[in-house]
C-alpha cells in the first residue's frame, strides 16, 4: 500500500539556523500537504501542493513538490522559538485517503 | 465559525471494555476521517466517512468501527479496549471532495488501563 516517509525524525538547531524536513511517497501523489503541530496541540493545516514542481512560500518556509510528485520538502529560514513543533508531510493519491509522514519534531535552542 | 468539536477530551478505560468517541465537523463540511496518534506510529489513518457512506479505511482491525449521520456528524467505536489502544483519536473533517484541506479537531486522549 501507499507508504510516506519523512525525515529526519528529530532536529534541533540553534535559533536563527535553517531547517529543512524532506518527504517520500511509493506511489505517485495527486497532492501533498504540510501540517504543523505545536506541543500538546492538533495538527495545524500549513499548505497544499498540487502541480509537479511547484514550490510556495510563506515568509519564511519554503514547500517544493518534486517534479516526478513522489516527493517534498519543507524548509525553514532561519528559525525562530515559535517554530517549535512537529511537522507532518501527508500524501494523497488521486481518490484515496491521506497518508501521514512520521513527522519532524523541530526543536529550537534560544 | 466553530471548529471541529470532539468529546469526550480525556477518557481512562479498562481493557476488554468498548469506548465511543463523538466528533462534530466544521459546519458545511461532509467528511470527516479519524486518526490515532502514538508516539512510536505517528498518525495513522483509521476511516473517513462521507454522507454516511465509509469513503476510505485503514489497516486496523475490526474491533475499530465508525459511522455518520445524515447530519455529518460522526463517531468512532473501539471495543475489547487493549492496552495498546491507548492513544489520541484526531477527528478531521473537510468540505467534500478528496483533495480539500482537512481540519482536525483538539483530539480525545484515551487511556486504556
Amino acid at each position: 500500500g501507499q507508504q510516506v516517509m519523512q525525515i529526519p525524525q528529530y532536529q534541533h538547531v540553534q535559533e536563527g539556523e535553517d531547517f529543512t524536513t524532506y518527504c517520500n511517497s511509493s506511489t505517485t501523489l495527486s497532492n501533498i500537504q504540510w501540517y504543523k503541530q505545536r506541543p500538546g496541540g492538533h495538527p495545524v493545516f500549513l499548505i497544499q501542493l498540487v502541480k509537479s514542481g511547484e514550490v510556495k512560500k510563506q515568509k519564511r518556509l519554503t514547500f517544493q513538490f518534486g517534479e516526478a510528485k513522489k516527493n517534498s520538502s519543507l524548509h525553514i529560514t532561519a528559525t525562530q522559538t515559535t517554530d517549535v513543533g512537529t511537522y507532518f508531510c501527508a500524501g494523497q493519491e488521486r481518490g484515496g485517503k491521506l497518508i501521514f509522514g512520521q513527522g519532524t519534531e523541530l526543536s529550537v535552542k534560544p | 465559525k466553530a471548529g471541529v468539536t470532539q468529546t469526550p477530551r480525556y477518557l481512562i478505560k479498562t481493557r476488554g471494555q468498548q469506548v465511543t468517541l463523538s466528533c462534530s465537523p466544521i459546519s458545511g463540511h461532509r467528511s470527516v476521517s479519524w486518526y490515532q496518534q502514538t508516539p512510536g506510529q505517528g498518525l495513522q489513518f483509521l476511516f473517513e466517512y462521507f454522507s454516511e457512506t465509509q469513503r476510505n479505511k485503514g489497516n486496523f482491525p475490526g474491533r475499530f468501527s465508525g459511522r455518520q449521520f445524515s447530519n455529518s456528524r460522526s463517531e468512532m467505536n473501539v471495543s475489547t479496549l487493549e492496552l495498546g489502544d491507548s492513544a489520541l483519536y484526531l477527528c478531521a473533517s473537510s468540505l467534500a471532495n478528496s483533495g480539500n484541506t482537512i481540519y482536525f479537531g483538539e483530539g480525545s486522549w484515551l487511556t486504556v488501563v
